[in-house]
């Protein structure tokens, strides 16, 4: 079956503007995550989803990252006033319910704040 | 807070050579530890895992025992191969937890 996709691929916007960055998890995953991965770096967490609800989103940077999942299935990744500092690729995964499963991870979304 | 530390790179070998990528974590209690590989132009996949002490994980090749006692989850494998060639992110679920927190990253490169 089809895996977890991430749109865009790449995204360019200038500094201070919005942007929306869209998961489309494994049919059937309850469980979906956002991690944020900078050159060189390991991915670090933001925030994971059990259904529609925020279970943990202690890894979120600050109150211009927000992200919704209102149906329990597709999630968005809304950043307010970007800064050059966002700059990253974006990843998402999703899991099955059961607890320490399988994370399936997207091929993210590239970030460039300009 | 929880944390996962791994051998620096970039580590190039020969083909046919033996492999060790060190990983070492700071947790409580007792997590669940794995092995991500990414290839190139792909995206981050599972190798391996173990969920308790002194459990061995194993796949295409690769071998990871966790250890409590000197809190260590060092990937292996005897032979590589060509590809192999791939970034090696070492990482842990904290006990109760569903995040997973990374390690920097190992960038491993076999050369024929």
């Amino acid at each position: 079956g089809a895996g977890v996709s991430q749109t865009p691929s790449n995204k360019v916007t200038e500094k201070g503007k919005y942007v929306e960055l869209r998961c489309d998890p494994i049919s059937g995953h309850t469980a979906l995550y956002w991690y944020r991965q900078s050159l060189g770096q390991g991915p670090e967490f933001l925030i994971y989803f059990q259904g529609t609800g925020a279970a943990d989103d202690s890894g979120l940077p600050n109150d211009r990252f927000f992200a919704v999942r209102p149906e329990g299935s597709v999630s968005t990744l809304k950043i307010q006033r970007t800064e050059r500092g966002d700059s990253a690729v974006y990843l998402c995964a999703s899991s099955s319910y059961v607890a320490g499963d399988e994370q399936y991870f997207g091929p993210g979304t590239r970030l460039t704040v300009t | 807070g929880d944390s996962v530390t791994q051998m620096e790179g970039p580590v190039t070998l020969s083909e046919e050579a033996f492999l060790t990528i060190n990983c070492t974590y700071t947790a409580t209690g007792y997590p669940s530890l794995f092995w991500y590989v990414q290839y190139p132009g792909e995206g981050l996949q599972l190798l391996l895992k173990a969920t308790k002490a002194d459990d061995k994980g194993s796949n295409k090749g690769f071998e990871a025992t966790y250890r409590k006692e000197t809190t260590s989850f060092h990937l292996e494998k005897g032979s590589v191969q060509v590809s192999d060639s791939a970034v090696y992110f070492c990482a842990l679920t904290p006990r109760g937890a569903q995040k997973l927190v990374f390690g920097q990253g190992t960038r491993l490169t076999i050369n024929p």
